[in-house]
């Protein structure tokens, strides 16, 4: 399985400001897929990022308030802008694996006062 | 879209003992239905994965059946132990036609010493 990494694992931001989080992988993915987990409750998708495209996003998130950048095949990043305490969320990042599989990152905490 | 329902939220078992939780899912085409265990600070990790062309799959003390007529499959965890403590989520997706899962609500297993 990959081994993916998340900076940062946790913050604590403002309101109206925007915090940008990474994700790495260790072997190159051709799906990339973001994730938020809102406390104590499942995991809802943000959006696909597929290298080389604009992320697809679900319904209910859009690209002004979830800004995604797919460099390369190991590397992403999701910006949750002009954040508001109900964006106080774990948000996670996922890669397809062999079929059909995802694997999780750590995750990032973020605290929106 | 797809929707997955996920029974019960909590379960508290004594170590020894088995635990099993049961979901159901709504769209015919899905195909593969993997299962995450996520620890308290941890992203969501693959404990086992199951494709509709399989009834039952198993992997030392965890086992997972399907039902496609049914649309339900369920996890089974045997000889239960301490570090088995932990939320489980159940996801169900099309597999190579869309990658995308649905996750059910999560339960919380509690294992009893």
């Amino acid at each position: 399985s990959a081994v993916i990494s998340q900076k940062p694992s946790r913050d604590i931001c403002q309101r109206g400001t925007s915090l940008t989080i990474q994700c790495q992988v260790d072997s190159q993915v051709t799906m990339m897929f973001w994730y938020r987990q809102q406390p104590g409750q499942s995991l809802t998708l943000i959006a696909t990022a597929n290298q080389g495209s604009e992320a697809t996003y679900e319904s209910g998130f859009v690209i002004d308030k979830f800004p995604i950048s797919r460099p390369n095949l190991t590397f992403s990043t999701l910006t949750v802008s002009n954040m508001s305490p109900e964006d106080s969320s774990i948000y996670l990042c996922s890669v397809e694996g062999e079929s059909e599989t995802q694997y999780f990152g750590p995750g990032t905490r973020l605290l929106v006062l | 879209g797809e929707n997955v329902e996920q029974h019960p939220s909590t379960l508290s078992v004594q170590e020894g003992d088995s635990a099993v939780i049961k979901c159901t899912y709504s769209d015919s085409a899905s195909n593969y239905f993997p299962w995450y265990k996520q620890e308290l600070g941890k992203g969501p990790q693959l404990i086992i994965d199951i494709r509709s062309n399989v009834g039952e799959k198993k992997d030392q003390r965890i086992a997972v059946t399907l039902n496609k007529t049914a649309k339900h499959f369920s996890l089974h965890i045997t000889e239960t132990q301490p570090e088995d403590s932990a939320v489980y989520f159940c996801a169900a997706s099309k597999g190579s036609e869309d990658y995308k899962l649905s996750f059910g609500a999560g339960t919380t297993v509690t294992v009893r010493a």
